[in-house]
């Protein structure tokens, strides 16, 4: 597609079930990052994908959050055992990897709700 | 840690005024600083790039200036109209991660 494609986007959960978020960057893209920005909150990294490597996953906030990428392409972000504090959009975005130039692009988010 | 700051959090103009958003950030070694805007409800949509060389970058009625030496950055938008109501935020960055500020929210009267 043309841009970045997230799903689902929304998704309200029962506290304690896990969830499955996805992303599609940018095809050609090799750079791929999570953020989750909460109400009222700014923009939190969670993770960066390099290809399909994770170089940085300093950003997860607990070991409840897991993050793989395949085929240098899609990428998956489960959230085990959901707490309501959980409750965010989580955003996907690609760019081409060149540091300098690095113009990135955001999906339209995923809406989670955890009741 | 790089923090991001950014003033005014809310801002409201009529019509045909010109906007200035302050974005300040405390650690100059940086790449780019990217100012993006975000819908109620939407994603975020890159607006100007400026690279760590650069002192500003201009699209259309958008112009925002970078001073590294000071760890500022500010966009103006000349001639607001409504449809510029959304919020605005600026990220810096270093290396790969983006920091991002809270953003500023805009609200241009009819």
């Amino acid at each position: 597609g043309a841009g970045v494609s997230q799903s689902p986007s929304n998704k309200v959960t029962e506290k304690g079930k896990d969830v499955e978020l996805r992303c599609d960057p940018i095809s050609g893209h090799t750079a791929l990052y999570w953020y989750r920005q909460s109400l009222g909150q700014g923009l939190e990294f969670l993770i960066y994908f390099q290809g399909n490597s994770a170089p940085d996953k300093s950003g997860l906030p607990s070991d409840r959050f897991s993050a793989e990428r395949t085929g240098g392409s899609v990428s998956t972000l489960t959230i085990q055992r959901t707490q309501q504090e959980d409750s965010a959009v989580y955003l996907c975005a690609s760019s081409t990897g060149q540091v300098s130039g690095n113009t990135i692009y955001f999906g339209e988010g995923s809406w989670l709700t955890v009741v | 840690k790089q923090e991001v700051t950014q003033i005014p959090a809310a801002l409201s103009v009529p019509e045909g005024e010109n906007l200035v958003l302050n974005c300040s950030f405390t650690d100059s070694a940086i790449y780019n600083l990217q100012w993006f805007r975000q819908d109620p409800g939407k994603g975020l949509t890159s607006l100007l790039l400026i690279q760590s060389s650069q002192r500003e970058q201009t699209s259309g009625r958008l112009n925002a200036s970078l001073d590294k030496s000071s760890g500022r950055s500010t966009l103006y938008i000349a001639a607001s109209q409504p449809g510029d109501s959304a919020t605005y935020l600026c990220a810096v960055s270093n290396d790969y991660k983006l920091s991002f500020g809270a953003g500023t929210t805009v609200t241009v009267r009819a």
